[in-house]
């Protein structure tokens, strides 16, 4: 069974400064990891997938994130915040199966970015 | 290219009230989805359908019904709606023939309050 956590359900930082939203996750495979974000109102977008290729993934909007296996972690960082990033962030993992369906979504972590 | 469009938005039923969630999707994709979100507990699977002509359960499916009505379209069914039933609900596809695949595409999503 797969499982995801992300360690903050809130994270608060001011304009310009780092952001970093914990993830570590659990799987019997090897997995994928996402990380999706949604604006308020809004459906999920993707900001980036890591699918054991290079373990430093670079999204969109500046954020990347580390597969780090041994510490069963996927945090997204960004080196400075914007207004424009405030809004809640969804780790996800899949294991892929033939029904492709095994898709499991850790708890989000609501991005607060103060002026 | 509209991708992934949900109706309706914003839906208010009484306990015992039946309604239908439609889905569509332009993008040929194979398999659909159906996803409830909850605060604090990200998005958990109602339902899917991995192809055409196939559906099935996901983690939460109790007072669900779906159709794949074809390959475009997707829609959800309350036939008898509960107060716990209150959510947001999204619509996903996704296409695994592709490089993209686990990549999922939502809907806007439908803001359901059962009273």
């Amino acid at each position: 069974a797969q499982s995801v956590t992300q360690l903050d359900s809130h994270v608060s930082v001011s304009e310009g400064t780092p952001v970093l939203l914990r993830c570590n996750y659990s799987s019997s495979y090897s997995p994928s990891l996402f990380w999706y974000v949604q604006h308020p109102n809004k459906g999920l977008q993707l900001l980036l997938k890591y699918t054991s290729a290079a373990t430093l993934v670079k999204g969109i909007n500046g954020f990347e994130a580390e597969f780090k296996k041994s510490e069963t972690s996927f945090h997204l960082t960004k080196p400075s915040a914007h207004m424009s990033d405030a809004a809640e962030y969804f780790c996800v993992v899949s294991d892929w199966n033939n029904a492709g369906n095994m898709l499991t979504f850790g708890g989000g972590t609501r991005l607060m970015v103060k002026p | 290219n509209a991708g992934v469009t949900q109706t309706p938005k914003f839906q208010v039923l009484k306990t015992g009230q039946s309604m239908t969630l439609q889905c569509a999707q332009d993008m040929n994709h194979n398999s659909m989805y159906w996803y409830r979100q909850d605060p604090g507990m990200g998005l958990r699977l109602i339902y899917y359908s991995a192809s055409e002509g196939t559906t099935d359960k996901g983690e939460v499916p109790n007072g669900y019904n779906v159709s794949r009505l074809n390959k475009r379209e997707f829609s959800l069914r309350l036939e008898s709606a509960a107060p716990s039933q209150t959510s947001v609900y999204f619509c996903a596809s996704r296409d695994r023939a592709s490089s993209g695949a686990n990549v999922l595409t939502f809907g806007a999503g439908s803001r359901l309050t059962v009273l």
